[in-house]
């Protein structure tokens, strides 16, 4: 069970659209609509942002929006804010009821 | 809306158990919407599955774990519980307890950090 792939670092401008990959396998994020996104600023708890692939739970903003193709899936954040800036882990169900991390990304609002 | 709140020892020697619960507020432990969950991050890392308990006694673990994770439930006092046996300093971390609905981890504790050191 390695955890999912995940860039180190993305960075833009306030305003501009990012866009985060977490790649794994045909076990884990190809083989199930079940990847989660979460949002962790420094010292806090994890705060979950998309389940199912492409779902917002209930006072999530629209701005962050998530797809899945193949073994990769994506999370977008659109009209980026200094709020942002934050680091980001996909999760994935493995099947057999466990569950996998990404490696995490740090997002830098420049 | 959950609350979860961990407790337990801050430093746990190497090769002893390391032991947490995790005090749920808001709701049932008993809940039929949700799994138990324990999630934890080692200092600058990432995250990582530990392990998942339903009130009526499923449980599963990372398999990377499995032989020292045992997880509990408490329903008279809305609790569960993480033991992991046999620490090392790569056990070091913040330990998080989580509510799981489906398959998704929606609300966390503040998380407890231990420390493995003799």
């Amino acid at each position: 069970q390695s955890a999912l792939t995940q860039p180190a670092s993305v960075s833009g401008s306030p305003g501009q659209s990012i866009t985060l990959s977490c790649t794994g396998t045909s076990s884990d994020v190809g083989g199930y609509n079940y990847v989660s996104w979460y949002q962790q600023h420094p010292g806090k708890a994890p705060k979950l942002m998309i389940y199912d692939v492409s779902n917002r739970p209930s006072g999530v903003s629209n701005r962050f929006s998530g797809s899945k193709s193949g073994n990769t899936a994506s999370l977008t954040i659109s009209g980026l804010q200094a709020e942002d800036e934050a680091d980001y882990y996909c999760s994935s169900y493995t099947g057999s009821s466990t569950y996998v991390f990404g490696t995490g990304t740090k997002v830098t609002v420049l | 809306q959950l609350q979860l709140q961990e407790s337990g020892p801050g430093l746990v020697k190497p090769s002893e158990t390391l032991s947490l619960t995790c005090t749920v507020s808001g709701g049932s432990i008993s809940s039929s919407s949700y799994y138990w969950d324990w999630i934890r991050q080692p200092p600058g890392e990432g995250l990582e599955w530990i392990g998942s308990k339903f009130y009526s006694g499923s449980t599963y673990y990372n398999p990377s774990l499995k032989s020292r994770v045992t997880m509990s439930v408490d329903t008279s006092k809305n609790q569960f519980s993480l033991k992991l046996s046999s620490v090392t300093a790569a056990d070091t971390a913040v330990y998080y307890c989580v509510s799981r609905r489906r398959t998704n981890f929606d609300y966390w504790g503040q998380g407890s950090l231990v420390t493995v050191s003799s």
